[in-house]
């Protein structure tokens, strides 16, 4: 079955603070995946799309990699704007669907 | 160039009233997604649309809901006798394509049943 998994739950961390977040998926023939940020009461806002093992983007103080199992999402000297909810997504096989994972919740301090 | 417009972003329904969503997707996209999220746990897929036709509604109940996204107009998720379970939100999102591109949400929908 595919599975996307993300950790931590949540992370809280002091202003300028590095860190990174992790989303591990199981899937048969990745197409693609999707990093989004979400705020309280508000639909996902979209941030990058990966589409191949080894491939990186980056936005601002945000990094994305990709291997084959996991992906990760690089933030760098954050600030206290970049507290959000980050959910990691996938869309595999022939399927048309994203399989999301529950997210991490993202805390910085100023 | 407006993004995804989701309205009402508030709905409160008795139990057995019917829920009515509406989706207008960004312009020049012609696939729709509906998925639903309730609190403290990730999105889910409901169903994907295009112009006229449902193309997966493999996340959608059997009963109660359906979904439909017509030539003119915008997608509408539908809820029949709504149930306090059916309380979430529901989130439209809308893309160019279906394979591997990004796809761009509303500000959702919340519902609440009482």
């Amino acid at each position: 079955e595919d599975q996307v998994t993300q950790s931590p739950e949540a992370l809280r961390l002091q202003e300028g603070e590095s860190s990174s977040l992790n989303c591990s998926y199981t899937v048969s023939g990745l197409r693609g995946l999707f990093w989004y940020r979400q705020d309280p009461g508000k639909g996902p806002e979209f941030l990058f799309t990966l589409y191949s093992a080894g491939e990186e983007k980056e936005k601002e103080r945000l990094k994305a990699t990709l291997t084959k199992k996991e992906s990760f999402l690089h933030i760098t000297a954050p600030k206290p704007e970049d507290s959000a909810t980050y959910l990691c997504a996938v869309q595999a096989g022939s399927n048309y669907q994203l399989i999301w994972g529950a997210g991490t919740k993202l805390i910085i301090k100023p | 160039n407006a993004g995804v417009m989701q309205n009402p972003r508030h709905l409160v329904r008795r139990r057995g009233q019917e829920a009515r969503l509406r989706c207008s997707p960004m312009k020049g996209h012609s696939h729709v997604y509906w998925y639903r999220q309730l609190p403290e746990e990730g999105l889910k897929f409901m169903v994907y649309l295009q112009k006229e036709n449902i193309i997966d509604e493999s996340g959608m109940p059997k009963e109660r809901f359906s979904a439909e996204f017509p030539k003119e107009g915008p997608s509408i998720l539908r809820i029949q006798q709504v149930v306090r379970g059916d309380s979430a939100a529901y989130f439209c999102a809308s893309s160019q394509s279906s394979g591997g591109t990004e796809a761009f949400f509303g500000q959702g929908t919340r519902l609440t049943v009482v």
